[in-house]
């Protein structure tokens, strides 16, 4: 299971970013899969679910500003992260939801956002 | 939302002890809760899902117990590499919440 996080950078508060996660080693269309982020020296914090035939979650401090997807024949998960806010500053993980139950089980090595102006 | 209670922060300990890290879930989570560790600068690992079942790969020495509300992680004999950042997840409910974590050091 390898899972590649891409997109991050440097955003003014309000504006948008949109990240990837590559993924490879299993079969990504039958697995569901999470967005988690981590602020800098916090702890973790989930943030939204997609499951394999595209039911979403999403954290209540992201919801209606940020939406997860799925592109199957891609193998890649997004995450739009929109209207952003200072707190929104983190490592953005990308992490495999267990077959049968879900929970992340694999996860990417993350991927910086900074929102400043 | 269910409140994760990790405890305790922040533990010393030596080569060959015993430690033990506590969570308890704010209602009862069952037994749908798992145990990673984070290494400085990596992503976080599985460790413990379901409250005891020891993931793939992962040594002997790290057991998982508990279920309903309290739960515990233990390391039967620390070694050098042990040193990291424990968290706790409970995955009984959306939205899946974390333990503030436990920073493990050598004494």
């Amino acid at each position: 299971v390898q899972l590649v996080e891409s997109g991050g950078g440097l955003v003014q508060p309000g504006k948008s970013l949109k990240l990837s996660c590559s993924a490879s080693g299993f079969t990504f269309s039958s697995y569901g899969m999470h967005w988690i982020r981590q602020a800098p020296g916090k702890g973790l914090d989930w943030v939204a679910y997609i499951s394999s035939s595209s039911g979403t979650v999403y954290a209540d401090a992201v919801k209606g500003r940020f939406t997860i997807s799925r592109d199957n024949a891609k193998n890649t998960l997004y995450l739009q992260l929109n209207s952003l806010k200072s707190e929104d500053t983190a490592i953005y993980y990308c992490a495999r939801g267990e077959y049968t139950t879900d929970y992340p089980d694999y996860w990417g090595q993350g991927v910086m956002v900074t929102v400043s102006s | 939302d269910i409140q994760m209670t990790q405890s305790p922060s922040f533990l010393s300990a030596s080569v060959g002890d015993r430690v033990t890290i506590n969570c308890k879930a704010s209602q009862n989570i069952n037994r749908y809760l798992n145990w990673y560790q984070q290494k400085l600068g990596e992503a976080p690992k599985l460790l413990i899902y379901n409250a005891n079942s020891l993931q793939t790969g992962i040594p002997s020495r790290f057991s998982g117990s508990g279920s309903g509300t309290d739960f515990t992680l233990t390391i039967s004999s620390l070694q050098p590499e042990d040193v990291a950042t424990y968290f706790c997840l409970q995955h009984n409910s959306w939205p899946y919440t974390f333990g503030a974590g436990t920073k493990l050091e050598l004494k």
